[in-house]
């Protein structure tokens, strides 16, 4: 089964600076898809970045980009320019096969 | 162009008894899954329907049923509800099919047993 870790329970940066969220994954798998996902307080869990297994160039979306590597299965999300709207928590899944699994979550919080 | 919708929002049931949950996906969507948010599991994937059939089921037990009927509302059924069946249930609707595979989140059902 696949599982998905983010090592960071919390972190914080400062408005307008960069920060990193880290996620690694275990699967056996080749071709899969990867998500971040965002979960503001009280608020519904919306998309922020997607990549699929088999393209090598990392996803960006505006201030949010990834680190995929694919060998050590590993794939971050940095979030640049930082924006009190940011804070949330921040959830890395993996799917496959319209199953998606999630990792336990990071919270951010994005300080004046 | 709406968002997912589920209802009710928020339920309150005791002890063994059942309880369903309901949820529409954005038109023109055929996949729904169902996921159960908690504090200590964190996010867990309950089950996927496309065109009214399950293509994939996590881990749990029994209990847990759901169904898609024809216009792709989806629900979901907790049969004799246990404390630990507290928790806020998402789900989640996509087109279901192709490479562009993104999953739009609905706000979720608060169902606390008591």
């Amino acid at each position: 089964a696949q599982t998905v870790t983010q090592s960071q329970p919390e972190m914080s940066v400062q408005e307008a600076e960069t920060v990193t969220l880290s996620c690694t994954y275990d699967t056996s798998e080749n071709n899969y898809y990867l998500f971040w996902y965002k979960q503001p307080p009280s608020r519904q869990m919306i998309l922020v970045i997607r990549q699929e297994a088999y393209k090598q160039q990392n996803a960006t979306e505006n201030r949010f980009s990834v680190n995929f590597q694919k060998a050590a299965k590993s794939f971050s999300l940095k979030i640049s320019d930082s924006q009190l709207g940011d804070t949330a928590m921040y959830f890395c899944a993996f799917m496959k096969l319209f199953d998606m699994r999630f990792g336990a979550g990071t919270r951010l919080t994005v300080k004046p | 162009k709406a968002g997912v919708t589920q209802t009710p929002r928020y339920l309150i049931k005791t002890r063994g008894q059942q309880v369903t949950l309901s949820c529409s996906p954005i038109s023109g969507h055929r996949s729904v899954s169902w996921y159960q948010q908690t504090p200590g599991q964190g996010l867990q994937f309950l089950f996927e329907y496309f065109s009214e059939t399950q293509r994939n089921k996590g881990n749990f037990p029994g209990r847990f049923s759901g169904r898609q009927f024809s216009n792709s509302r989806s629900e979901m059924n907790v049969s004799t509800l246990e404390l630990g069946d507290s928790a806020l249930y998402l789900c989640a609707s996509s087109i279901g099919t192709g490479e562009n595979y993104e999953q739009y989140f609905g706000p979720g059902t608060r169902l606390t047993v008591t």
